[in-house]
């Protein structure tokens, strides 16, 4: 009954391949963001769809591709990895209007 | 420029004692203020928030949290600290519209029997 649920929770890929990270959220929600969290602890948004539509894309390199099939779900595809992209990557929901995240557990990407 | 500033990188307390976690922001219209906190390992959890109304707000795990507008903070307090609260604490600001959080850069809370 995990409310927001992320998969893998850990990712090693060598530089240059492609992954995804999957993002599932059982609240009801209907919005849904990708943080970065990086070495130092910093957390920074990334992106943001309300009900399948993006809203907010913060300055993120074209690599990354969120891809948001339903309300329920928000994937993020990453291309030609690179080392800068090792980071913990979170995901999280919440209802427009009020809010107020709920974060999963958080994907730690090491790209080798 | 919105920013959020955690003053105290890491703080070192005894299990029962009393705790205060500074935070001060910089936000050009009324903030939504929140406390999430990261166990290690772990996603981030939800302490508080405040919107609006009494600027004294009760959290879950014991926390409560002062809104001082006056001084721009939004300090976490709670009263006698248990080891289980060592974690990472994450103090944060967004618009009233939408949640385009900005992150504080973290507290690291360690509790020393």
């Amino acid at each position: 009954d995990t409310a927001v649920s992320q998969t893998p929770k850990y990712l090693v890929t060598q530089m240059g391949n492609d992954k995804s990270i999957k993002c599932e959220q059982n609240l009801g929600h209907d919005t849904m963001y990708w943080y970065k969290q990086d070495s130092k602890k910093f957390l920074k948004i990334m992106f943001s769809y309300n009900n399948k539509e993006l809203i907010i894309n913060e300055t993120v390199p074209n690599r990354f591709s969120p891809k948001s099939p339903d309300k329920a779900h928000l994937n993020l595809h990453i291309n030609s990895l690179e080392l800068g992209d090792s980071a913990v990557y979170f995901c999280a929901s919440s209802s427009l209007g009020a809010p107020g995240a709920f974060f999963g557990q958080g994907t730690r990407l090491t790209v080798v | 420029a919105q920013s959020v500033t955690q003053p105290d990188i890491h703080i070192t307390v005894s299990e029962g004692a009393s705790l205060e976690l500074r935070c001060n922001y910089s936000y050009g219209a009324t903030p939504y203020l929140f406390w999430y906190v990261q166990s290690p390992g772990q996603g981030l959890q939800l302490l508080l928030k405040y919107f609006s109304g009494d600027t004294l707000v009760q959290g879950i795990k014991g926390f409560e949290a002062e809104f001082k507008r006056s001084q721009s903070s939004f300090n976490l307090r709670k009263p006698s600290v248990h080891w289980s609260d060592a974690a990472e604490y994450f103090c944060a600001v967004g618009p009233s519209n939408t949640d385009k959080l900005i992150f504080g850069t973290g507290t690291r809370l360690q509790v020393f029997p």
